[in-house]
Protein backbone atom coordinates (compact mmCIF):
# COMPACT_ATOMS: atom_id res chain seq x y z
CA UNK A 1 0.00 0.00 0.00
CA UNK A 2 0.64 4.13 -0.14
CA UNK A 3 3.34 5.07 2.45
CA UNK A 4 3.10 8.36 4.12
CA UNK A 5 3.51 11.57 1.41
CA UNK A 6 4.36 14.69 1.78
CA UNK A 7 3.97 18.05 -0.65
CA UNK A 8 5.27 19.87 -1.88
CA UNK A 9 9.04 18.13 -1.53
CA UNK A 10 11.05 21.49 -1.45
CA UNK A 11 9.57 25.36 -0.57
CA UNK A 12 11.34 28.44 -0.94
CA UNK A 13 10.08 31.04 1.10
CA UNK A 14 11.11 34.84 1.29
CA UNK A 15 11.17 35.97 5.07
CA UNK A 16 7.79 37.03 6.00
CA UNK A 17 5.62 34.72 3.41
CA UNK A 18 3.64 32.19 5.13
CA UNK A 19 4.06 28.42 4.09
CA UNK A 20 1.37 25.60 4.23
CA UNK A 21 2.89 21.82 4.09
CA UNK A 22 0.62 18.78 3.31
CA UNK A 23 1.17 15.43 4.90
CA UNK A 24 -1.14 12.52 3.61
CA UNK A 25 -0.68 9.36 6.21
CA UNK A 26 -0.60 5.64 5.83
CA UNK A 27 -4.80 5.08 5.57
CA UNK A 28 -6.34 4.08 8.72
CA UNK A 29 -2.98 5.05 10.82
CA UNK A 30 -4.93 7.00 14.05
CA UNK A 31 -1.70 9.12 15.00
CA UNK A 32 0.14 11.67 13.54
CA UNK A 33 3.02 13.56 13.41
CA UNK A 34 4.68 16.56 12.69
CA UNK A 35 8.91 16.97 13.06
CA UNK A 36 11.59 19.28 12.62
CA UNK A 37 14.81 17.77 11.43
CA UNK A 38 17.83 20.87 11.37
CA UNK A 39 20.80 19.93 8.94
CA UNK A 40 22.89 17.37 10.68
CA UNK A 41 20.28 17.31 13.54
CA UNK A 42 17.86 14.43 14.47
CA UNK A 43 14.44 15.20 14.00
CA UNK A 44 12.36 16.97 17.07
CA UNK A 45 9.44 16.51 17.61
CA UNK A 46 6.77 18.98 16.89
CA UNK A 47 3.58 18.08 17.47
CA UNK A 48 1.16 14.77 17.53
CA UNK A 49 -2.53 13.97 16.61
CA UNK A 50 -5.04 11.24 17.26
CA UNK A 51 -7.66 11.17 14.88
CA UNK A 52 -8.87 15.47 14.44
CA UNK A 53 -7.93 15.83 18.22
CA UNK A 54 -4.37 17.56 18.59
CA UNK A 55 -3.18 16.07 21.82
CA UNK A 56 0.49 17.54 22.13
CA UNK A 57 1.62 20.87 20.59
CA UNK A 58 4.46 21.60 22.99
CA UNK A 59 7.28 21.20 20.35
CA UNK A 60 5.60 23.74 18.40
CA UNK A 61 8.83 26.78 18.75
CA UNK A 62 6.29 30.01 18.34
CA UNK A 63 2.41 30.94 17.97
CA UNK A 64 3.69 31.51 13.86
CA UNK A 65 3.07 27.44 13.67
CA UNK A 66 -0.43 25.72 13.31
CA UNK A 67 -0.91 22.10 12.32
CA UNK A 68 -4.90 20.87 11.70
CA UNK A 69 -6.40 17.51 10.80
CA UNK A 70 -10.26 18.55 10.30
CA UNK A 71 -10.63 14.87 9.09
CA UNK A 72 -8.62 12.86 11.00
CA UNK A 73 -6.33 12.09 8.02
CA UNK A 74 -4.88 14.80 6.15
CA UNK A 75 -2.86 17.20 7.92
CA UNK A 76 -1.41 20.86 7.39
CA UNK A 77 1.66 22.10 9.16
CA UNK A 78 1.04 26.10 8.53
CA UNK A 79 3.95 28.73 9.67
CA UNK A 80 3.04 32.02 9.33
CA UNK A 81 5.37 35.04 8.81
CA UNK A 82 8.40 32.71 7.58
CA UNK A 83 11.89 33.24 9.22
CA UNK A 84 15.22 32.24 7.90
CA UNK A 85 15.67 30.11 11.77
CA UNK A 86 12.91 28.04 10.23
CA UNK A 87 14.70 26.53 7.20
CA UNK A 88 14.54 22.91 8.37
CA UNK A 89 13.61 19.33 7.20
CA UNK A 90 9.95 19.45 7.93
CA UNK A 91 8.90 15.21 8.34
CA UNK A 92 5.49 13.79 9.00
CA UNK A 93 5.20 10.41 10.17
CA UNK A 94 1.80 8.33 11.01
CA UNK A 95 1.30 5.44 13.05
CA UNK A 96 -1.67 2.49 13.80
CA UNK A 97 -1.86 3.03 17.27
CA UNK A 98 -3.74 -0.27 18.03
CA UNK A 99 -3.86 -1.95 21.17
CA UNK A 100 -2.09 -4.40 22.53
CA UNK A 101 1.07 -4.92 20.02
CA UNK A 102 4.22 -3.10 20.22
CA UNK A 103 3.84 -2.91 16.23
CA UNK A 104 1.09 -0.48 16.81
CA UNK A 105 3.62 2.49 17.79
CA UNK A 106 6.17 1.79 14.71
CA UNK A 107 6.06 5.76 13.23
CA UNK A 108 6.44 5.46 9.66
CA UNK A 109 7.81 8.73 7.90
CA UNK A 110 7.13 10.46 4.80
CA UNK A 111 10.12 11.67 2.44
CA UNK A 112 9.87 15.18 4.15
CA UNK A 113 9.28 18.42 2.58
CA UNK A 114 12.91 20.78 2.62
CA UNK A 115 12.04 24.60 3.61
CA UNK A 116 14.41 27.16 2.85
CA UNK A 117 13.97 30.93 4.06
CA UNK A 118 15.62 33.39 2.02
CA UNK B 1 12.95 14.79 30.99
CA UNK B 2 14.37 11.81 28.68
CA UNK B 3 17.57 12.24 26.54
CA UNK B 4 19.14 9.87 23.47
CA UNK B 5 23.21 10.40 22.78
CA UNK B 6 24.90 9.17 20.21
CA UNK B 7 28.41 9.75 20.93
CA UNK B 8 29.76 9.50 17.39
CA UNK B 9 29.36 11.76 14.80
CA UNK B 10 30.67 9.58 11.85
CA UNK B 11 31.60 6.16 11.24
CA UNK B 12 33.23 3.84 8.45
CA UNK B 13 33.49 0.74 7.53
CA UNK B 14 34.44 -1.88 4.82
CA UNK B 15 32.30 -4.00 2.80
CA UNK B 16 31.91 -6.98 4.08
CA UNK B 17 32.83 -6.15 7.48
CA UNK B 18 30.83 -5.49 11.12
CA UNK B 19 30.29 -2.24 12.65
CA UNK B 20 28.72 -0.96 15.74
CA UNK B 21 26.90 1.81 16.18
CA UNK B 22 27.02 3.45 19.96
CA UNK B 23 23.86 4.51 22.06
CA UNK B 24 23.04 5.68 25.29
CA UNK B 25 19.70 7.56 26.69
CA UNK B 26 18.23 8.62 29.82
CA UNK B 27 14.54 7.85 31.53
CA UNK B 28 13.48 7.19 34.80
CA UNK B 29 10.71 4.89 33.38
CA UNK B 30 10.58 1.18 32.97
CA UNK B 31 8.39 0.36 30.04
CA UNK B 32 9.88 1.99 26.52
CA UNK B 33 10.52 1.46 23.25
CA UNK B 34 14.11 1.71 21.73
CA UNK B 35 14.16 1.90 17.81
CA UNK B 36 17.15 2.33 15.16
CA UNK B 37 16.18 4.16 12.10
CA UNK B 38 17.68 4.92 8.74
CA UNK B 39 17.78 7.99 6.93
CA UNK B 40 19.93 7.06 3.30
CA UNK B 41 21.21 10.15 1.17
CA UNK B 42 17.97 12.33 0.10
CA UNK B 43 15.69 9.72 1.24
CA UNK B 44 12.86 9.24 3.72
CA UNK B 45 13.35 7.77 6.72
CA UNK B 46 12.76 3.80 7.28
CA UNK B 47 12.74 1.67 10.33
CA UNK B 48 16.18 -0.48 10.59
CA UNK B 49 14.85 -2.40 14.99
CA UNK B 50 12.81 -1.98 17.18
CA UNK B 51 13.44 -3.17 20.90
CA UNK B 52 10.60 -3.61 23.58
CA UNK B 53 12.05 -2.61 27.41
CA UNK B 54 10.39 -5.23 29.30
CA UNK B 55 11.75 -8.08 26.61
CA UNK B 56 15.32 -9.29 27.98
CA UNK B 57 16.06 -10.85 24.50
CA UNK B 58 18.01 -8.95 22.35
CA UNK B 59 16.18 -7.77 18.72
CA UNK B 60 17.84 -9.14 15.62
CA UNK B 61 16.40 -8.25 11.76
CA UNK B 62 18.72 -10.38 9.35
CA UNK B 63 21.95 -8.50 9.44
CA UNK B 64 20.58 -6.05 12.27
CA UNK B 65 21.22 -7.03 16.00
CA UNK B 66 21.27 -4.46 18.98
CA UNK B 67 22.65 -5.27 22.11
CA UNK B 68 20.28 -3.66 24.74
CA UNK B 69 21.24 -3.27 28.20
CA UNK B 70 19.10 -2.01 29.96
CA UNK B 71 20.48 -1.15 33.44
CA UNK B 72 23.30 0.56 31.58
CA UNK B 73 20.86 2.50 29.50
CA UNK B 74 22.88 1.22 26.45
CA UNK B 75 21.40 0.27 22.90
CA UNK B 76 23.87 -0.54 20.58
CA UNK B 77 23.17 -1.27 16.88
CA UNK B 78 25.69 -3.89 15.04
CA UNK B 79 25.46 -4.35 11.31
CA UNK B 80 27.58 -7.47 9.85
CA UNK B 81 28.39 -8.09 6.56
CA UNK B 82 28.12 -4.07 5.67
CA UNK B 83 26.89 -3.29 2.04
CA UNK B 84 27.39 -0.36 0.09
CA UNK B 85 23.83 0.21 0.13
CA UNK B 86 24.12 0.89 4.38
CA UNK B 87 25.64 3.80 4.00
CA UNK B 88 23.20 6.33 5.70
CA UNK B 89 22.51 8.59 8.87
CA UNK B 90 21.82 6.25 11.83
CA UNK B 91 19.25 7.60 14.15
CA UNK B 92 18.60 6.44 17.77
CA UNK B 93 15.23 7.26 19.31
CA UNK B 94 13.52 6.29 22.49
CA UNK B 95 9.77 6.16 22.41
CA UNK B 96 7.19 6.01 25.87
CA UNK B 97 3.36 5.63 25.66
CA UNK B 98 2.09 7.92 28.00
CA UNK B 99 -1.71 6.44 27.34
CA UNK B 100 -2.71 8.67 24.55
CA UNK B 101 -1.64 12.12 25.93
CA UNK B 102 1.73 12.53 24.60
CA UNK B 103 3.41 9.61 22.01
CA UNK B 104 6.51 10.81 20.63
CA UNK B 105 9.91 9.84 19.70
CA UNK B 106 13.03 11.68 20.91
CA UNK B 107 15.83 11.02 18.76
CA UNK B 108 19.90 11.54 18.73
CA UNK B 109 21.99 13.38 17.22
CA UNK B 110 22.84 10.36 14.33
CA UNK B 111 25.80 9.01 13.27
CA UNK B 112 26.95 9.34 9.75
CA UNK B 113 27.93 5.68 8.54
CA UNK B 114 30.08 5.68 4.83
CA UNK B 115 30.42 1.56 3.99
CA UNK B 116 33.35 1.34 1.73
CA UNK B 117 34.20 -0.52 -1.34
Amino acid sequence: GAGVSQSPRYKVAKRGQDVALRCDPISGHVSLFWYQQALGQGPEFLTYFQNEAQLDKSGLPSDRFFAERPEGSVSTLKIQRTQQEDSAVYLCASSLKGVGTSHSYEQYFGPGTRLTVT
Amino acid sequence: AQTVTQSQPEMSVQEAETVTLSCTYDTSENNYYLFWYKQPPSRQMILVIRQEAYKQQNATENRFSVNFQKAAKSFSLKISDSQLGDTAMYFCAFFFHYGGATNKLIFGTGTLLAVQP
